[in-house]
């Protein structure tokens, strides 16, 4: 079964700092992304990546860097964190021709304060 | 430019019923759809896809979706709910093309009643 583990499950920031979510996958997936969810906006794509040492800009990703070093791990990095950035964010997974069905993780609940 | 609407936020219903959950989609090309199911506190499950062929797609647990181009819709069904068919619902659509970006609906929470 295709697996995509994030952490921390939960994180509380302090305004300005500097917080970084990590996700992993054990799918051998070329494609991963990153999501937020919010009351009203559903989904929205923050950072995807194609493969190892790719990141590309998703809808919403202004305050938001991304960091693809290897097929397993994509993680989501908030240089200066700010209390607009509280949300859920989901990290999936997903092979290549098959961009349409994804694998998530069980999301990351971020306060930041 | 794509969008993936979901006109019913709520939708309540008793164990038992059927229930049919909408979504309809504006664009003019081909397209992929699919369905997610979001229980409380969890991340997405993939239900269906739709890309071609016949219109009716089954998936998991008794659901199934219908495609219709002259609608521009895809529409959830499932002819018996169980109460733990509560969560929320997600269409999805995403073109044919180099993007590999799934555009989500806001969602239609799915409250069984016993």
């Amino acid at each position: 079964e295709a697996a995509v583990t994030q952490s921390p499950r939960n994180k509380v920031a302090v305004t300005g700092g500097k917080v970084t979510l990590s996700c992993n996958q054990t799918n051998n997936h070329n494609n991963m992304y990153w999501y937020r969810q919010d009351t009203g906006h559903g989904l929205r794509l923050i950072h995807y990546s194609y493969g190892a040492g790719s990141t590309e800009k998703g809808d919403i990703p202004d305050g938001y860097k991304a960091s693809r070093p290897s097929q397993e791990n994509f993680s989501l990095i908030l240089e200066l964190a700010t209390p607009s950035q509280t949300s859920v964010y989901f990290c999936a997974s997903g092979g290549q021709g098959e961009g349409e069905r994804l694998f998530f993780g069980h999301g990351t609940k971020l306060s930041v304060l | 430019t794509q969008t993936v609407s979901q006109s019913d936020a709520h939708v309540t219903v008793f164990e038992g019923d059927s229930v049919e959950l909408r979504c309809n989609y504006s664009y003019g090309g081909s397209i992929y759809l699919s369905w997610y199911i979001q229980h409380h506190g969890r991340g997405l499950q993939f239900l269906l896809k739709y890309y071609s062929g016949n219109p009716v797609v089954q998936g998991v647990n008794g659901f199934e979706a219908e495609f219709s181009k002259s609608d521009s819709s895809f529409h959830l069904r499932k002819a018996s709910v169980h109460w733990s068919d509560s969560a929320v619902y997600f269409c999805a659509a995403r073109i044919t093309g180099n993007t590999r970006k799934l555009i989500f609906g806001l969602g239609t929470t799915l409250q069984v009643q016993p």
